[in-house]
């Protein structure tokens, strides 16, 4: 079975930096990209960027290139998301599994919250 | 690309068909457009991709349909469980997705 398990919950102070985590399972992790999307309170979905952990090739979208770092360890078959905090920037955060020729997005992880607050 | 989702928030009854439209800024590949549900509190579910063709374990009365600026999700009879966030999405060049804004389906 096909499992995305991010890490816990986090509440951080603007400016301090976090790294979350995005742990893959039942498929081979080096072999599909895993992309990063966040959902701010109340609102859609917005692609952060994506990575194929078996070369790291990372690419991030315009809105978010400079301001957030994905990275991957194939070997812990786990892939990172990693930026300064801004007060803005309290919401949920998904990894998702990018799957093959049609670019679905076909496994979703359960999330992870943060909260920043002074 | 810019997608836009109409209508923003649909209102029906169990039962009943529910009709979603995804509209793109300018053509995309039928190959490269999905469709998510997403229940409060949970994470986003693939339903339909490529277009047309439903995920694994996704019910037939969930049907996509569409090219190239225009895309549609149909659900035949709404189920109670159906009610909840619907979100279109495509894969453009270079590797960057883009979500519509999402339909809210309630019960009515």
């Amino acid at each position: 079975e096909v499992q995305l398990v991010q890490s816990g919950a986090e509440v951080k102070k603007p400016g301090e930096s976090l790294k979350i985590s995005c742990k893959g399972s039942g498929y081979s992790f080096a072999n599909y990209w895993i992309g990063w999307v966040r959902q701010m309170p109340g609102k859609g979905l917005e692609w952060m960027g994506i990575i194929y952990p078996g070369d790291s090739d990372t690419r991030y979208s315009p809105s978010f290139q400079g301001q957030v770092t994905i990275s991957a360890d194939k070997s812990i078959s786990t892939a990172y998301l990693q930026w300064s905090l801004k007060a803005s920037d309290t919401a949920i955060y998904y990894c998702a599994r990018v799957r093959g020729i049609t670019f679905t997005i076909d496994y979703w992880g359960q999330g992870t919250q943060v909260t920043v607050s002074s | 690309i810019v997608l836009t989702q109409s209508p923003g928030t649909l209102s029906l009854s169990p039962g009943q068909r529910a009709t979603l439209s995804c509209r793109a800024s300018y053509r995309v590949p039928s190959d490269y457009v999905a469709w998510y549900l997403q229940k409060p509190g949970q994470a986003p579910r693939l339903l339909i991709y490529g277009a047309s063709t439903r995920a694994t374990g996704v019910p037939d009365r969930f049907s996509g349909s569409g090219s190239g600026t225009d895309f549609t999700l149909s659900i035949s009879r709404l189920e109670p469980e159906d009610f909840a966030v619907y979100y279109c999405q495509q894969y453009g060049t270079s590797l960057i997705f883009t979500f519509g804004q999402g339909t809210k389906l309630e019960i009515k």
